[in-house]
């Protein structure tokens, strides 16, 4: 099982479409989690952290599911301008100071 | 402005030419890390740094060097570069290391021929 799976997608969804995506993470003893985007090419910039009562920020909804490990982002009410890719980001846990990105999925708002 | 640097944005160079990428962030920040993207294989961390003079491989640190002799400079550097090298390569840093905001510099194309 690969550290973090992501659907790669791509999502086309209309304008104002709710889109959900979700994020896989083999390692049980992770505890930092994150959603970030990218716009083509550009260096990623945080969208949310995720914590384990979930956590809410406008249009975005993130959850923490530690049984099924897996974390999910939900978009509501989407935005031309929320097209980009977003990728889940786990610690590897264990005392690791390192970080595991998901390979990202792409999403394309339509008008 | 908080912000991380890179230089070069673009570098094209020859196999076996050295060269160094440099790193620096002004935002007073513990941790700093290098990581490679391409395509199919999204972000891959290649060493990270705690603190001055603490370093440590990621998961794709075979041919790069790093050193972190003052807290605000990474400079990555290969020795003798290969064209499987060849990628966009970002800096990032943070305050609390895996448990904070990554903050990412604009990222350097290379390309080696």
């Amino acid at each position: 099982r690969k550290e973090v799976e992501q659907d790669p997608g791509p999502f086309n969804v209309p304008e104002g479409a709710t889109v959900a995506f979700n994020c896989t993470y083999s390692n049980s003893a992770s505890q930092s989690f994150f959603w970030y985007r990218q716009d083509c090419r550009k260096e990623p910039k945080l969208l949310m952290s995720v914590y384990s009562s979930g956590n809410e920020d406008g249009r975005f909804t993130a959850q923490l599911n530690r049984a099924s490990q897996y974390i999910s982002l939900l978009i509501r009410d989407s935005k031309l301008s929320d097209s980009a890719t977003y990728l889940c980001v786990v610690n590897k846990g264990g005392g690791s100071e390192k970080l595991v990105f998901g390979k990202g999925t792409k999403l394309t708002v339509n008008p | 402005e908080a912000q991380v640097t890179q230089n070069p944005r673009y570098l094209i160079t020859v196999t076996g030419k050295k060269l160094t990428v440099t790193c620096s962030q002004n935002m007073n920040h513990e941790y700093m890390s290098w990581y490679r993207q391409d395509p199919g294989l999204g972000l891959r961390q290649i060493y990270y740094s705690m603190n001055v003079e603490v370093t440590d491989k990621g998961d794709v640190p075979e041919g790069y060097k790093v050193s972190r002799k003052e807290k605000r400079n990474f400079p990555l550097i290969l020795e003798s570069p290969s064209p499987n090298q060849t990628s966009l390569y970002f800096c990032a840093s943070s305050f609390e290391g895996v448990w904070d905001e990554q903050f990412f510099g604009p990222g350097t194309r290379l390309t080696v021929l």
